[in-house]
């Protein structure tokens, strides 16, 4: 019934390693979102993905890469992790022409040590 | 460019106290403007929007209305509960989205 998942819900690892978060969105939308939320509660949105094209992008490091196999689904991988990435990554999802209605997954806690 | 400033939390409030947590933006042309909640361990929900000068979005007892002559949209709701505890966020979209920093709000019984 879920309507956005991601995965894994906590994500602990070391300084320099590269990971990957998952989304997973089940509401026949065809455009999905990151948003990195940090210590402050800002929520800043990193990707954009309408159709499997990028449409955003706002001035992530390059070691970020959303990937895109399909309309339902919008990974997050992480290269050379730094300690500044330590936030909650939450993905989201809806439909093209509609952001003012965007869906939310419940977030993957990140903590690079 | 566009911006979103909302007042600093936490906030914290008896129950059936009247909430207000200010937001005021700055943009080009007529954006769109948003209140989104977020829950504890949750994501963010859509609560309420107004898309032009004068709308009110309500729901769930809270309310807001655009002002275009302050650009502001501040929320409100007459009674809070306990429930109501979360971090609230204001939102506009002119093009791409921008959040405010979120206030956080706590309800005491």
């Amino acid at each position: 019934d879920t309507a956005v998942s991601q995965t894994p819900k906590y994500l602990v690892t070391q300084m320099g390693n590269d990971k990957s978060i998952k989304c997973e969105q089940n509401l026949g939308h065809d455009t999905m979102y990151w948003y990195k939320q940090d210590s402050k509660k800002f929520l800043k949105i990193m990707f954009s993905y309408n159709n499997k094209e990028l449409i955003i992008n706002e001035t992530v490091p390059n070691r970020f890469s959303p990937k895109s196999p399909d309309k339902a689904h919008l990974n997050l991988h992480i290269n050379s992790l730094e300690l500044g990435d330590s936030a909650v990554y939450f993905c989201a999802s809806s439909l093209a022409g509609r952001t003012d209605t965007q869906y939310f997954g419940p977030g993957t806690r990140l903590t690079v040590l | 460019g566009n911006s979103v400033t909302q007042m600093e939390g936490p906030v914290t409030l008896s129950e059936e106290a009247f909430l207000t947590i200010n937001c005021t933006y700055t943009a080009t042309g007529y954006p769109s403007l948003f209140w989104y909640v977020q829950y504890p361990g949750e994501g963010l929900q859509l609560l309420l929007k107004a898309t032009k000068a004068d709308d009110k979005g309500s729901n769930k007892g809270f309310e807001a209305t655009y002002r275009k002559e302050t650009t502001s949209f501040h929320l409100e709701k007459g009674s809070v509960q306990v429930s109501d505890s979360a971090v609230y966020f204001c939102a506009l979209r002119g093009g791409k989205t921008i959040f405010g920093a979120g206030t956080r709000l706590f309800v005491k019984a």
